[in-house]
């Protein structure tokens, strides 16, 4: 069965912190790798991967995809107290254009 | 464009009523998905339709669910008779090249 795990399940940091979240997965035909954040409302787009070992990059947030290791990491600098949110993985199936998404992580920044 | 738009944003119902939920996808976008959120259980895919054809259903809890799309622009989620455990976050989501957009979402609420 396909599944997207993410670790850890909830992190409490300072500001000024660097978080890693982490994304494994085992899906049949991967298309793509994408990651959310989520605060009060609706998951926002952050990335889309497709290609292991590109960076992409946007502020304070980066992420990188490792398709021989099946996972794929989100870095945040610098950590904000707005960076509080839950951050969720997602993975898209190619043959059926299904996203299968994992628990997500909790991201807490303390002032 | 305006995203994804949901409607209502927020629907209080009794025990045994019929609930619809409504959705309107990003114009252009070929795929379109009904997800529940829930702190217990995380965000999970109930059907998603590609070319408004139903792909997979599997993840409707049961009978009394249903969704249909009669067009393109248009696809509702209803459930009767709802009950309390239905009470949820129910989000439409809609994408055309992997990268999948969500609506603000239905906060429902079953007394």
């Amino acid at each position: 069965e396909d599944k997207v795990v993410q670790s850890p399940l909830s992190l409490v940091v300072h500001e000024g912190d660097t978080v890693t979240l982490n994304c494994s997965y085992e899906v049949t035909n991967f298309r793509s790798l994408l990651w959310y954040k989520q605060e009060k409302k609706a998951p926002t787009f952050l990335f889309m991967l497709t290609s292991s070992g590109i960076e992409k990059k946007s502020g304070r947030l980066s992420s990188i995809l490792d398709k021989k290791e099946l996972f794929s990491i989100l870095n945040i600098t610098a950590t904000q107290t707005g960076d509080s949110a839950i951050y969720l993985c997602a993975v898209e199936d190619r043959g059926t254009y299904k996203y299968i998404f994992g628990t997500g992580t909790r991201l807490k920044v303390l002032a | 464009d305006a995203g994804v738009i949901q409607s209502p944003r927020h629907e209080v119902t009794e025990m045994g009523q019929e609930v619809t939920l409504r959705c309107k996808p990003i114009s252009g976008h070929n795929s379109l998905f009904w997800y529940r959120q829930t702190m217990m259980r995380g965000l999970e895919l109930l059907i998603y339709f590609n070319n408004n054809v139903p792909i997979d259903d599997s993840g409707m809890p049961e009978d009394r669910f249903s969704a249909k799309m009669p067009n393109a622009s248009f696809s509702t989620l209803k459930i009767q008779p709802s009950e309390p455990r239905d009470s949820a976050v129910y989000f439409c989501a809609s994408s055309l090249l992997s990268e999948q957009f969500f609506g603000p979402g239905t906060r429902l609420t079953v007394l």
